[in-house]
């Protein structure tokens, strides 16, 4: 069974603060593949990045980072600074071999305040 | 232009009316996908489809069909719509050549209330 869980469901920051959203998932498959996706007040999703599970590699782009743990299974995302244009409800999914759909998690809300 | 478009972006029916929502895309992928939102559900896969030819049941595909009628267009129909199918439906697209765990491209977004 794959799962992924986003336990944190509503986060309030206040502008400039650093905020990390967590991401952890449940797969059995070696090959996999995580995503972030960004969903601001007007309700598309918008595509932020993928990892695959053989790269644990941290990326960082801007002021977004995404840090990949295999031994605690977690993806987790953090802004740095934040801004107002970054409140939105942020959603990690999973992908793997065994599947044909991504998994999504129920997703965290961020709201960030000047 | 957007890439992926769905259309109507809003819609007001009542129950029991037949509805069918439309995705095209532009990006030439040969995956297409139909996921509906609800508040604190996140998103879940009604159906997909791989290619023309290939239509799959998702996760929660009753009460909905869909149609592949060619490679960029990809609809569904709420064949008798009930409140509970009141959401957000999005549709995606995926390249197969890109490999395994392709990345999905969502359109836009329709709102659907089944009055």
């Amino acid at each position: 069974a794959q799962k992924v869980t986003q336990a944190q469901t509503e986060i309030s920051v206040v502008e400039k603060e650093d905020v990390t959203l967590d991401c952890v998932y449940e797969t059995r498959d070696t090959t996999y593949y995580l995503f972030w996706y960004k969903q601001p007040p007007s309700g598309e999703l918008v595509f932020l990045i993928r990892r695959n599970s053989f790269d644990e590699q941290n990326e960082i782009s801007g002021r977004y980072s995404w840090n990949f743990q295999k031994s605690t299974s977690s993806f987790n995302f953090t802004i740095t600074a934040s801004q107002v244009v970054d409140s939105a409800v942020y959603f990690c999914a999973l992908h793997s071999n065994s599947g044909y759909a991504l998994n999504f998690g129920k997703g965290t809300s961020l709201l960030v305040t000047p | 232009d957007a890439d992926v478009t769905q259309t109507p972006r809003n819609r007001i029916t009542k129950t029991g009316k037949r509805i069918m929502l439309e995705c095209s895309q532009t990006k030439g992928h040969d995956r297409m996908y139909w996921y509906r939102q609800d508040p604190g559900l996140g998103l879940r896969l009604i159906y997909y489809s791989f290619d023309v030819k290939d239509i799959n049941k998702g996760e929660i595909s009753d009460g909905y069909s869909v149609s592949r009628q060619a490679q960029a267009k990809f609809s569904l129909s709420l064949e008798s719509a009930i409140p509970n199918q009141t959401a957000l439906y999005f549709c995606a697209t995926s390249d197969s050549l890109t490999g395994m765990g392709e990345t999905q491209y969502f359109g836009p977004g329709t709102r659907l209330l089944v009055l």
